[in-house]
């Protein structure tokens, strides 16, 4: 089944502590991204990924880092979460011109 | 300027009516599509609807289609015989022609369907 595959569901975690979020597709797509997702203000993206080792920033990506070692993984990376970072997260990936596919969101918390 | 706008934040429908969610965009590009996405309350974002701005027809796709009005910058989605399972958040995006893969995503708009 063509899925992107993100964990964790849900994380609660403490400000300072350093955390991962992992996503995976197995449809081969070149592109991948990470959005944030706050109340009345929509999706906003994080980074983008074109391919491996080719990474960008988005919108709001102060206080994350990504990588793409391989095509199908795309991880990201909050090297000291602050509660501002409490947000739902979703990885989503596609080819060029399709839709994107979304993963199911990771609910994160940051005390 | 916003390149995308839901201006309707929340909306009450009565159960099997159809439903107009609206859409506006800005762009120069004279390629460009437009999604549209619903995520109910249980969280995930599920691809509903596309349109390519040199597409001749609105798109459908079962219970909805696309109101596509070019030259008004619209892109409203319909939503026929509405169902309570219908409630849930609704974003418009858009793809720009330079960009293959980037969206640019609206604010939302919150359906919810009354019995």
């Amino acid at each position: 089944e063509a899925q992107v595959t993100q964990n964790p569901r849900y994380l609660i975690t403490v400000t300072g502590k350093k955390l991962t979020v992992t996503c995976s597709q197995n449809m081969n797509h070149e592109y991948m991204s990470w959005y944030r997702q706050d109340p009345g203000l929509g999706l906003r993206q994080i980074y983008y990924s074109m391919n491996v080792e080719v990474t960008d920033k988005g919108d709001v990506p102060e206080g994350y880092k990504v990588s793409r070692k391989e095509k199908r993984n795309f991880p990201l990376i909050l090297e000291s979460p602050s509660p501002n970072q409490t947000s739902l997260y979703f990885c989503a990936s596609s080819s060029q011109n399709e839709k994107l596919f979304f993963g199911s969101g990771t609910q994160l918390s940051v005390l | 300027a916003q390149k995308i706008t839901q201006t309707q934040p929340g909306m009450f429908v009565q159960e099997k009516e159809a439903v107009t969610l609206d859409c506006t965009y800005d762009t120069s590009d004279p390629s460009y599509g437009l999604f549209w996405y619903k995520q109910p309350s249980s969280g995930e974002m599920i691809f509903l609807i596309y349109q390519g701005s040199y597409d001749q027809q609105n798109a459908t796709e079962g219970r909805y289609s696309l109101n596509f009005q070019k030259a008004r910058k619209s892109a409203n989605l319909v939503i026929s015989a509405s169902q309570l399972g219908d409630s849930a958040m609704y974003f418009c995006a858009m793809r720009e022609g330079g960009s293959n893969y980037q969206l640019i995503w609206g604010a939302g708009t919150k359906l919810i369907i009354k019995p």
